[in-house]
């Protein structure tokens, strides 16, 4: 069975300071990797994923994370964090041959600081 | 193209009741999900539909029922609401190809009293 940790439950920083969120999966294949954001009141959007390639994955509002295979991790970072980023962030993961489903983690909630 | 779209928005009912929960989709995708979302526990899968007919469960399962009624719809029901399904519940969908990707609809706020 696939799991995900998210380590970090709730981040608190100030605007301009850098963020790395950690997730770290559980699954013996190959994976396709996710993170999803969830602004206050909305629903879940993507913000980036991994399928094969390159392990450093650029998403869309200056995100990106990178997915080391031998730490079974994919944290997201972004330089310089901005007021508009504060939501709850899911990491999320899906084990090839596992079907569609989609396993989450338990989310971590930023919130950044003016 | 409204992507993913669920009603009710919000929802309270009492213990005992039943209700359905709609959700359609209009980007074609083959597979369909629902999940709740529980603070500090992230989603859950509910049940999810890989293709048109076909419904199997997910994590957790229990106290609900789906109908995949065509390729655009997926409802979930409540057959005897418990207070232990007070929750928020997501609809989504995916083409089911090599990425993969689930598309999430809005939401729907339950409160079960």
């Amino acid at each position: 069975a696939q799991s995900v940790s998210q380590h970090n439950h709730h981040v608190i920083l100030s605007e301009a300071a850098s963020l790395e969120l950690g997730c770290n999966y559980s699954y013996g294949g190959t994976v396709n990797l996710f993170w999803y954001v969830q602004y206050p009141g909305q629903h879940l959007q993507l913000l980036l994923k991994y399928f094969s390639g390159d392990p450093l994955v650029k998403g869309i509002k200056g995100f990106e994370a990178e997915f080391i295979k031998s730490k079974f991790s994919f944290n997201l970072r972004k330089p310089s964090v901005q007021w508009s980023d504060t939501a709850e962030y899911f990491c999320a993961v899906n084990g090839k041959g596992g079907g569609n489903k989609l396993t989450f983690g338990t989310g971590t909630q930023l919130k950044v600081e003016l | 193209n409204a992507g993913v779209t669920q009603t009710p928005k919000f929802q309270v009912l009492k213990t005992g009741q039943s209700m359905t929960l709609q959700c359609a989709q209009d980007m074609n995708h083959n597979s369909m999900y629902w999940y709740r979302q529980d603070p500090g526990m992230g989603l859950r899968l509910i049940y999810y539909s890989a293709s048109e007919g076909t419904t199997d469960k997910g994590e957790v399962p229990n106290g609900y029922n789906v109908s995949r009624l065509n390729k655009r719809e997926f409802s979930l029901r409540l057959e005897s609401a418990a207070p232990s399904q007070t929750s928020v519940y997501f609809c989504a969908s995916s083409d089911g190809g090599i990425t993969d990707t689930q598309y999430f609809g809005p939401g729907t706020r339950l409160t079960v009293l």
